[in-house]
């Protein structure tokens, strides 16, 4: 079990360009969660696949974000045209189905800054 | 909805001495209820979980919780903390059941004094 892995775990860009991360979850997990998390904030919900399917997507998740997760083992989520507000840490999780024991592991995270 | 409430930002308290981080939560649903903590620049650990069953959990790294339904609390403590137990504490809610969008509380930082 290697745990939850991102990448890059940091990503510096000029406002205006794109960005994609990418989160590998733990293998027999099908369930995948992206937060964001800015600076004297807990974390807050993006959206969450189960196995390829993209089940629920959070408002904050504003039309220049995507996520996909193409085979239901890695998933990518892209930030287009990015904004000084898009700065934050960007968490991965993973779970396994079903049953009352689900907790999710999070990744170490990616942290980016939009200048 | 859900919500999760950590009063303190900040708690400094002397090695070895005991500490209790306070987290309450509201929901219309019955809830699992966990304890994550973070150190700088890394991701979230679990430290513990309630979801069913004794209200007094235990957790790694010495730290236990109890869950108070009439209160609407599930408070972290420890009975004596370490210089490595500095980092930041999130406290964190979900509906039992189902898939689990979990919200997290702001965070307390625990700064243990030499």
């Amino acid at each position: 079990d290697t745990g939850v892995s991102q990448d890059p775990r940091h990503k510096i860009t000029k406002r205006g360009q794109n960005v994609t991360f990418r989160c590998d979850p733990i293998s027999e997990h099908n369930r995948l969660y992206w937060y964001r998390q800015t600076l004297g904030q807990g974390p807050e919900f993006l959206t969450y696949f189960q196995n390829e399917a993209q089940l629920e997507k959070s408002r904050l998740l504003s039309d220049r974000f995507s996520a996909e997760r193409p085979k239901g083992s890695f998933s990518t989520l892209e930030i287009q045209r990015t904004e000084q507000g898009d700065s934050a840490m960007y968490l991965c999780a993973s779970s396994s189905t079903p049953g009352s024991q689900e907790t999710q592991y999070f990744g170490p995270g990616t942290r980016l800054l939009v200048l | 909805a859900q919500s999760v409430t950590q009063l303190d930002s900040q708690v400094p308290v002397f090695e070895e001495a005991p500490v209790e981080l306070r987290c309450n939560y509201s929901s219309s649903v019955s809830v699992y209820l966990f304890w994550y903590v973070q150190y700088p620049n890394q991701g979230l650990q679990l430290l513990l979980k309630y979801l069913s069953g004794s209200t007094l959990v235990k957790g790694i790294n010495g730290f236990e919780a109890e869950f108070n339904k009439s209160q609407t609390s599930f408070h972290l403590r420890k009975p004596s903390v370490h210089i490595s137990d500095t980092a930041e504490y999130f406290c964190a809610v979900s509906p039992s059941g189902g898939y689990q969008k979990v919200t997290f509380g702001t965070g307390t930082k625990l700064q243990v004094i030499p």
